[in-house]
């Protein structure tokens, strides 16, 4: 059974700052793993998704990496501000299968 | 394009009432729809899985008699809560994919609010 992990649960900074959100899943047979954003009391956003075949995928501020053999993805924002603020959901679609696992989130919070 | 939609945002209701969420594909058909559940500040976890004019799958430990997925047409599918109870108070969010999408893309409602007293 496929189980996905973030780290840290929850993230303060100032703005400007670059950090790293972290996310690992126990079962490297995945078909992708997308990065969400999600505001509070909200829908999802997709943010960036990475094929299993890829190892990185950039928009804007954000980059996102995969490793699927060691089972970890790492979510790179450069210069953060305000608006970043959210809870950002990592999930895993595995080969064979449609549905998305979801990890447990990480609650960022970028002071001005 | 493909957005979703749901309704109501939130809901409030008193235990024992059964609670109907809709979620709608705006435009485009929606072939899958998928039902997660979010409760506090943890993620989302798929509850079932409706192909147009099929029952729907449900995952493990998901009471398919308690929760009554219809996906009768290819931009519907309603959710009902049957004899709700505080419990099941949660965050419940739809998402819908279409034939000719890449398989991993699924739009995703913006989720509806259940408060059961």
């Amino acid at each position: 059974k496929q189980e996905v992990t973030q780290i840290p649960a929850a993230l303060s900074v100032p703005e400007g700052e670059n950090l790293v959100l972290n996310c690992s899943f126990t079962d490297s047979a995945i078909y992708n793993l997308q990065w969400f954003r999600q505001d509070p009391g909200k829908g999802l956003t997709s943010l960036l998704l990475i094929q299993s075949s890829q190892r990185e995928q950039t928009s804007g501020r954000l980059n996102a990496s995969l490793d699927k053999s060691s089972g970890r993805s790492t979510l790179y924002i450069a210069a953060s501000q305000p608006g970043d603020s959210a809870t950002y959901l990592c999930a895993v679609m595995n080969t064979g299968f449609q549905k998305l696992v979801f990890g447990t989130g990480t609650r960022l919070l970028v002071s001005p | 394009g493909a957005v979703v939609s749901q309704h109501p945002s939130r809901v409030i209701c008193k235990s024992g009432t059964s609670v109907k969420i809709e979620c709608r594909s705006l435009d485009f058909q929606a072939t899958t729809m998928f039902w997660y559940r979010q409760f506090p500040k943890q993620s989302l976890m798929l509850m079932a899985t409706s192909n147009e004019g099929s029952k729907a799958t449900y995952e493990q430990g998901v009471e398919k008699d308690k929760f009554l997925i219809n996906h009768a047409s290819l931009t519907l599918s309603t959710l009902t809560v049957t004899s709700a109870h505080p419990e099941d108070s949660s965050f419940y969010i739809c998402s819908a994919s279409f034939a000719g999408a890449r398989q991993e893309t699924q739009y995703f409602g913006p989720g509806t609010r259940l408060l059961v007293l």
